[in-house]
Formats: C-alpha cells, structure tokens, sequence
C-alpha cells in the first residue's frame, strides 16, 4: 500500500474487555514499532519487530501487552482485560530496513482507545 | 536514560514570518540521532528534518532548518516563511546510533499555530 494504515481508527471498550488493533506497514518494510500516545504526551515506544521476530519488547507496560508478527506483514497488538489507564492512541510505523540509526519511522494515522 | 524536553507547549506564528521551536535532550551518547516530527490534526506522523549527532553542519530542508548544539545539547526548529499548513503538533525525537537500541525518545510536543 501507499501507506501504513491501522485499523480500527477508533475503539470503544469497556474496562475488562480485550481489545486488537492491527497495524498493516508499508509492503516490503522489514522492522515495525509500536508506540503508546497518551493526550497531550509524545508517543512512547511499546515494542519492535525485525521480520517476524519480536527484538524489544521492553515498553510494554504490562502482561496485559501482548504484540505479535507472526509472517512479518501484518502487526496485532492485543490488550487483554482493559483498564482505563490503556485510553491512548496506539501509532504504528514501519521502516524499510532494521529501523535503527537515522532510518525515517513511517507513522500510520493512529488507533485512538477509549476504555470506559 | 535519555530523555527529551520541548518547553514550549504551543508556540504561534504569523503566516510568512520565522518561528523557531526549542528541543533540549539529555544523553551521555556520543554519537546518536535527533529529528523533528510533524503531526498535524488528522494524526499521521511525518518526518520534517533530522541530524547526525557525529555531524556539525545544521541540516535544512526548504523552509526548515536546525540549530543543533552538541554541546549545549539543544536542537531547536526554526520554520521560515510559516505557511497555514505547517500548523501542526511538532516533536522532536533522539535514538541512538547503537543498533540494540531501536527506541526514539520523543518530547511532548509543541502545538503550533499559524496565524493568517
């Protein structure tokens, strides 16, 4: 595709309930981020592919974070029993080779999470 | 750890004049990357400008250019001729240059606002 793209673009949950959002990178790209945006703050890295290979997973605020990868396209990133402190817009990027260094990060438009 | 400062939380400009926005960061790298992101309101992050740290030259890009002062560590955007689309969340975001660490630090971010 043209872009990253991610969907759903907005998700309503109730507290408790397990919420995916998926993330589909540019074709081709080999690593693949996500980051947690909450209002108002920067984003914060969450964890990192290479491939189908999860390198980093340091960011991930919790067990209830789970991201997978498992062709190296298509990205989920899945939180289980949801708490209201997980309301945030989750970014995906990609970049075309092992994302370090000077490498552009290409953004999708963000999933926004509301937990109620 | 590294982390990043944006002390001015929103900034406004006047269609066609100068602007320069701050970035401070603090590290005990020698050798890294710094950008500046741009996110305006629909979300899609873009990159607008990055340096080397290893490099002196300031590194422009048409209207946008940078002051990076290593040793100050301070990074700051300056956008010339401001146009009503750069009105826009600003980031300024550093990664290291060691591979193990694929993470990008992001401030928290400058709204800007253009004034026609």
């Amino acid at each position: 595709g043209a872009g990253v793209s991610q969907s759903p673009r907005y998700k309503v949950a109730k507290r408790g309930q397990d919420v995916a959002l998926r993330c589909d990178p540019i074709s081709g790209h080999v690593s693949l981020f996500w980051y947690q945006q909450a209002l108002g703050q920067g984003p914060e890295f969450l964890t990192y592919f290479q491939n189908e290979a999860q390198l980093d997973k340091s960011g991930l605020p919790s067990d209830r974070f789970f991201a997978e990868r498992p062709e190296g396209s298509v990205s989920t990133l899945k939180i289980q029993r949801t708490q209201q402190e997980d309301s945030a817009v989750y970014l995906c990027a990609s970049s075309l080779a092992g994302g370090w260094g000077q490498e552009t990060q290409y953004f999708g438009p963000g999933t926004r999470l509301l937990v109620l | 750890a590294q982390t990043v400062t944006q002390s001015q939380p929103e900034m406004s400009v006047q269609e066609a004049e100068t602007v320069t926005l701050s970035c401070t960061y603090d590290t005990s790298e020698s050798d890294y990357y710094l950008f500046w992101y741009k996110q305006p309101p629909s979300r899609q992050m873009i990159l607008v400008i990055r340096q080397e740290a290893y490099k002196q030259q300031n590194a422009t890009e048409n209207r946008f250019s940078v002051n990076f002062q290593k040793a100050a560590k301070s990074f700051s955007l300056k956008i010339s001729d401001s146009q009503l689309g750069d009105a826009a969340m600003y980031f300024c975001a550093y990664r290291s240059a060691r591979s193990v660490n694929n993470d990008m630090r992001f401030g928290a971010g400058t709204r800007l606002t253009v004034k026609p």
